[in-house]
């Protein structure tokens, strides 16, 4: 079984600040990690996955996350924040399973960027 | 190079009734995942396509359903329709061979009145 824990609802930065957007995970086998964006009335938009090698995995729009296998974390950052980065953000983890994977959802975390 | 395609955007039924939803995966995808999310939630994975078949499930009634066709693209269909159906149907495909990564559609909104 697999599970994602993301703490924090919301996440409020002013514009310029670090984002910091936490996530934990459970898995009982080495895990893919993702972390998606949804802005408003859209679906899912991938900004990086972690699968094996570097911990350290460079997205897009300058967000980056490590992964952590000691504290099973993979949490995401960006130096600094733009208003434009004000969207939900979901963490997810995935294993195989019947010859497939398919991912598990944190709950979200939604970003707000005060100018 | 096209993306993961869903319709209609947005639809709005009645108790009871039975609707349709549509998905058209990326070029070169062969697999097609249904997902839906709650306000406020995280998608919850409904089911998997793959040759047409349903490769895995997840803990939705069977008035959930769905189909792949030749081409890949896929249905998602639900019957008896209830209040908490409401919610946005997102539709996911991906390549068999890298399936680790899904890539989503822009969902179909639906609210059961």
């Amino acid at each position: 079984a697999q599970s994602v824990t993301q703490l924090g609802s919301h996440v409020s930065v002013s514009e310029g600040a670090l984002v910091l957007l936490r996530c934990n995970y459970s898995s009982s086998v080495p895990p893919y990690l993702f972390w998606y964006v949804q802005y408003p009335n859209q679906g899912l938009q991938l900004l990086l996955k972690y699968t094996t090698g570097a911990t350290l995995v460079k997205g897009i729009n300058g967000f980056e996350a490590e992964f952590k296998k000691s504290e099973t974390s993979f949490h995401l950052t960006k130096p600094s924040a733009h208003m434009s980065d004000a969207a939900e953000y979901f963490c997810a983890v995935s294993t195989p399973s019947g010859g497939s994977y398919i991912p598990t959802f944190g709950r979200g975390t939604s970003l707000i960027v005060h100018p | 190079d096209a993306g993961v395609t869903q319709s209609p955007t947005h639809l709005i039924k009645t108790r009871g009734q039975q609707v349709t939803l549509r998905c058209s995966p990326k070029s070169g995808h062969d697999t097609v995942s249904w997902y839906q999310q709650a306000l406020g939630q995280g998608p919850q994975f409904i089911f998997q396509y793959y040759e047409e078949e349903e490769r895995q499930r997840g803990n939705f009634p069977d008035r959930f359903s769905g189909h792949q066709f030749p081409n890949y693209s896929s249905e998602l269909n639900v019957n008896a329709l209830l209040l908490g159906d409401s919610a946005l149907y997102l539709c996911a495909s991906s390549w068999d061979r890298g399936s680790e990564t899904q890539y989503f559609g822009p969902g179909t909104r639906l609210l059961v009145l």
